[in-house]
């Protein structure tokens, strides 16, 4: 059972390349969603989504755009990245009936030099 | 990962002994609490969780007690063993929304 899968799981990149975390999962979750996770602070929220087709922002969405063409994936796009975002990004899913159990993925680490 | 938690509190306790974890929460709103675990290079994941209508529920060698007077929750784990040395956070939640919020944790480290 693979859960939440993301990939990569460490990536560098220079000050305004982009690149896209991926995040599959295989539990036919209708909501997903995106956290960074820095040291100091509690995860904080990017962007989620409640099915295909729908996102919503979160705490901290600057800089990141996501879509939801499919139930299982939720791909993290940074267009223009930024030191900033130097951080350990995880991606989490659960049933919408739910309101308890997210499930995470391993985490993307990411370093923006 | 590991520099996440380089800053964070310590709880240390001798294996076999209990451990309790605490976690103040913002939101006096919030009906939904959980408490998750992480260890290093891995993704947090799901201990317990508890509705604000209960004070107290129990899992496998865990208790979760709320006091919404204070806007407190404890994590108890009985007999710590080696395995559970991770970072402890804990999260609330509001039924009805998509967003939790994230408290930073707490290292437990369990000494032989």
């Amino acid at each position: 059972n693979a859960g939440v899968t993301q990939t990569p799981k460490f990536q560098v990149l220079k000050t305004g390349q982009s690149m896209t975390l991926q995040c599959a999962q295989d539990m036919n979750h209708e909501y997903m969603s995106w956290y960074r996770q820095d040291p100091g602070m509690g995860l904080r929220l990017i962007h989620y989504s409640v099915g295909a087709g729908i996102t919503d922002q979160g705490e901290v969405p600057n800089g990141y755009n996501v879509s939801r063409s499919t139930t299982e994936d939720f791909p993290l796009r940074l267009l223009s990245a930024a030191p900033s975002q130097t951080s350990v990004y995880f991606c989490a899913s659960r049933g919408l009936s739910n309101t308890g159990e997210l499930f995470f993925g391993e985490g993307s680490r990411l370093t923006v030099l | 990962g590991e520099s996440v938690g380089l800053h964070l509190p310590t709880l240390s306790v001798q294996e076999g002994d209990n451990s309790i974890i605490n976690c103040a929460y913002s939101n006096s709103a919030s009906d939904y609490f959980i408490w998750y675990k992480q260890e290093s290079g891995k993704g947090p994941q799901f201990i317990i969780d508890i509705r604000s209508n209960m004070d107290k529920r129990q899992g496998q060698r865990v208790t979760v007690l709320l006091n919404k007077t204070v806007k407190h929750l404890s994590l108890q784990i009985a007999a710590t063993q080696p395995g559970d040395s991770a970072v402890y956070f804990c999260a609330e939640g509001l039924a009805g929304t998509y967003k939790y919020i994230f408290g930073t944790g707490t290292r437990l480290k369990v000494l032989a």
